[in-house]
């Protein structure tokens, strides 16, 4: 069974660092494209990147590019988001999703999500 | 970069009608070489993560029931639920992969 497990809930303080991460297994982790959504409190999807775990080939949307940082260790199939200096802005749930490596790119399984809560 | 935009932004069915649900794109997401469209659709519930039902813009996903449809190409497509039930009260976004990744702003669809 094709499982992505993300980490869990976390509250943190504007300014402090966090990385948040999403375990996939029952298929070849590297097999397979990771992506990061963001999904602000009762707002839409937003695409904020992905990584080839294979080689660590990582795009990223404009919108998050040098605000966040993707990674991956493929030897424990774990992909990563997180960032320096988190914001109020920053709170939301966040969810990674698998993509295929060719033809079709649409996010076919996805994680429980993960929630950032940042607040003084 | 690619816009997505859904119409309506809500919609109230009642159960057993047809659902209809519009995405534009604001430019082509038809790839001609092979002739697919990069747009898929997709259903979430509260409290839960999206699940994928369409890709290709016409293809269903394994497992998905068969009221749920996906039509158009190139710029206009649309999402139909033929015989709304109870369990399809959720939120559905469109997803456009043809360049950069983008999502339509979703659509709220509710039991009249």
């Amino acid at each position: 069974e094709v499982q992505l497990v993300q980490s869990g809930a976390e509250v943190k303080k504007p300014g402090e660092s966090l990385k948040i991460s999403c375990k996939g297994s029952g298929y070849s982790f590297t097999s397979y494209w990771i992506g990061w959504v963001r999904q602000m409190p009762g707002k839409g999807l937003e695409w904020m990147g992905i990584i080839y775990p294979g080689d660590s080939d990582t795009r990223y949307s404009p919108s998050f590019q040098g605000q966040v940082t993707i990674s991956a260790d493929k030897s424990i199939s774990t992909a990563y988001l997180q960032w320096s200096s988190l914001k109020a802005s920053d709170t939301a749930m966040y969810y990674c999703a698998r993509q295929p490596l060719t033809g079709d790119q649409s996010f076919d399984y996805w994680g429980q999500g993960t929630l950032v809560t940042v607040s003084s | 970069d690619i816009v997505m935009t859904q119409s309506p932004d809500s919609l109230a069915v009642s159960l057993g009608e047809r659902a209809t649900i519009n995405c534009k794109s604001s430019q082509s997401v038809l790839y001609s070489s092979n002739n697919k469209n990069y747009l898929a659709w997709y259903q979430q519930k509260p409290g839960q993560p999206p699940k994928l039902l369409i890709y290709w813009a016409s293809t269903r996903q394994s497992g998905v029931p068969d009221r749920f449809s996906g039509s158009g190409s190139g710029t206009d497509f649309t999402l139909t639920i033929s015989s709304l039930q109870a369990e399809d009260v959720a939120v559905y976004y469109c997803h456009q992969y043809y360049s950069t990744p983008s999502f339509g702003q979703g659509t709220k669809l509710e039991i009249k």
